[in-house]
């Protein structure tokens, strides 16, 4: 069975602040996806990255990245200078790539504020 | 491009009344997705849809709970009869071969609330 846990539920910065979303995951399969995916205020779900199990390069884009470690199963997302905007909730998931079965499991989300 | 398109986008209904919810998916896109989302439960897979053949229902709570796809630009899912334990957001979602990429387009989702 798959699972992602996000430990963190709710996070409070001021602007500018860094902040550093974990993520973990659980799964058998040996070839899987990791994603993050935002959601505003506004309701929906944005994709954010998506990552394989074979490549554990780190990925940086703007003021966000990510680091993936197999070793300890995390996909942990920092921002760096943080805005009002990134106020949002978070969410982490996990897709294995199984066939036409494979599913998206999500975390239960880290909801995040950024106070001006 | 026009995205995943969800009606109603609010849906007040009173206990024992069918909700039927309603999603366009993006234009050539093969895979769909109906998640639940509550406080409790978080984001929950509710049934999947590849090439308009349902192949994941495992996730629908109950009989209460139906979906159907009748050709690859329309989605319905319908609850009948609502209870208020069925209030959440639901949300549609499309994708293009979703086992090998994962990404998924949402739609802004359909909040129900049942009284």
């Amino acid at each position: 069975a798959q699972k992602v846990t996000q430990a963190q539920t709710e996070i409070s910065v001021v602007e500018k602040e860094d902040v550093t979303l974990d993520c973990v995951y659980e799964t058998r399969d040996t070839t899987y996806y990791l994603f993050w995916y935002k959601q505003p205020p506004s309701g929906e779900l944005v994709f954010l990255i998506r990552r394989n199990s074979f490549d554990e390069q780190n990925e940086i884009s703007g003021r966000y990245s990510w680091n993936f470690q197999k070793s300890t199963s995390s996909f942990n997302f920092t921002i760096t200078a943080s805005q009002v905007v990134d106020s949002a909730v978070y969410f982490c998931a996990l897709s294995s790539n199984t066939g036409a079965n494979s599913k998206l499991t999500f975390g239960k989300g880290i909801t995040l504020s950024v106070r001006p | 491009d026009a995205g995943v398109i969800q009606s109603p986008r609010h849906e007040v209904t009173e206990m024992g009344q069918e909700v039927t919810l309603r999603c366009k998916p993006i234009s050539g896109h093969n895979s769909l997705f109906w998640y639940r989302q509550t406080m409790m439960r978080g984001l929950e897979l509710l049934i999947y849809f590849n090439n308009n053949v349902p192949i994941d229902d495992s996730g629908m709570p109950e009989d209460r709970f139906s979906a159907k796809m009748p050709n690859a630009s329309f989605s319905t899912l319908k609850i009948q009869p609502s209870e208020p334990r069925d209030s959440a957001v639901y949300f549609c979602a499309s994708s293009l071969e979703q086992w090998r990429t994962g990404e998924l387009f949402f739609g802004e989702g359909s909040r129900l609330t049942v009284l």
